[in-house]
């Protein structure tokens, strides 16, 4: 079975500009998190979507928003880029919002200049 | 608020000796904890989680780890380390209870092993 997929897998924007990063869950899972990992740092926890409806959000700028569609894909967008949000972008998901694990996918490296 | 404290940003150890890598949490909560490994360029892939049960756990790769509730830890160790093993590793702590299942991660440990 396929994990978790993401695209794509490296981005480079300037300052200012707008990015949209996706992210495929595995198959018959419904929620999916995003998280941001900044070099030499643990991940920080972004958004969380359930059935299509945000459970959770982080402390992160109005910049950052995000949904996610029937099939259960999620895009992250991030408006007006700053040079700190250069990071990588994971993406994880899980079949709900209890005890089960989330499974990361390989993440978006976006690089703003 | 939870957190995750991480003691020692780089570890290394020799091929064959145990590894100790340790964490620390602070949880207003009953916590589901979790260790993760990343391996160079890619995402994070689960070692091992404790939620209620058992405080010893098992994992993938021959690591395990010891919840500690009077110590709020949750070390991580293997017996005998191989090359391979050679990665960042974080841990991370989920709040029991609440509607949201976000992960907290510390700031990892990078672990080096010499031949």
């Amino acid at each position: 079975d396929a994990g978790v997929t993401q695209s794509p897998t490296h981005l480079i924007k300037t300052r200012g500009q707008h990015v949209t990063l996706r992210c495929s869950p595995i198959s018959g899972h419904k929620s999916v998190s995003w998280y941001q990992q900044v070099l030499g740092q643990g991940p920080q926890f972004i958004f969380q979507y359930y059935e299509k409806e945000e459970r959770g959000r982080g402390n992160f700028p109005d910049r950052f928003s995000a949904r996610q569609f029937p099939n259960y894909s999620s895009e992250l967008n991030v408006n007006a880029l700053l040079l700190g949000d250069s990071a990588l972008y994971l993406c994880a998901s899980s079949f709900g919002t209890g005890t089960e694990t989330q499974y990361f996918g390989p993440g978006t490296r976006l690089l703003v200049l | 608020a939870q957190s995750v404290t991480q003691l020692g940003s780089h570890v290394s150890v020799s091929e064959g000796a145990l590894v100790l890598l340790r964490c620390n949490y602070s949880s207003s909560v009953p916590p589901y904890l979790f260790w993760y490994v990343q391996y160079p360029n890619q995402g994070l892939q689960l070692l091992l989680k404790y939620t209620t049960g058992a405080t010893l756990v098992k994992g993938i790769n021959g690591f395990e780890a010891e919840f500690k509730k009077s110590e709020t830890s949750f070390h991580l160790t293997k017996p005998s380390a191989h090359m391979s093993d050679a990665a960042e590793y974080f841990c991370a702590v989920s709040e029991v209870n609440t509607g949201r299942r976000a992960l907290t991660f510390g700031s990892g440990t990078r672990l080096q092993v010499q031949p």
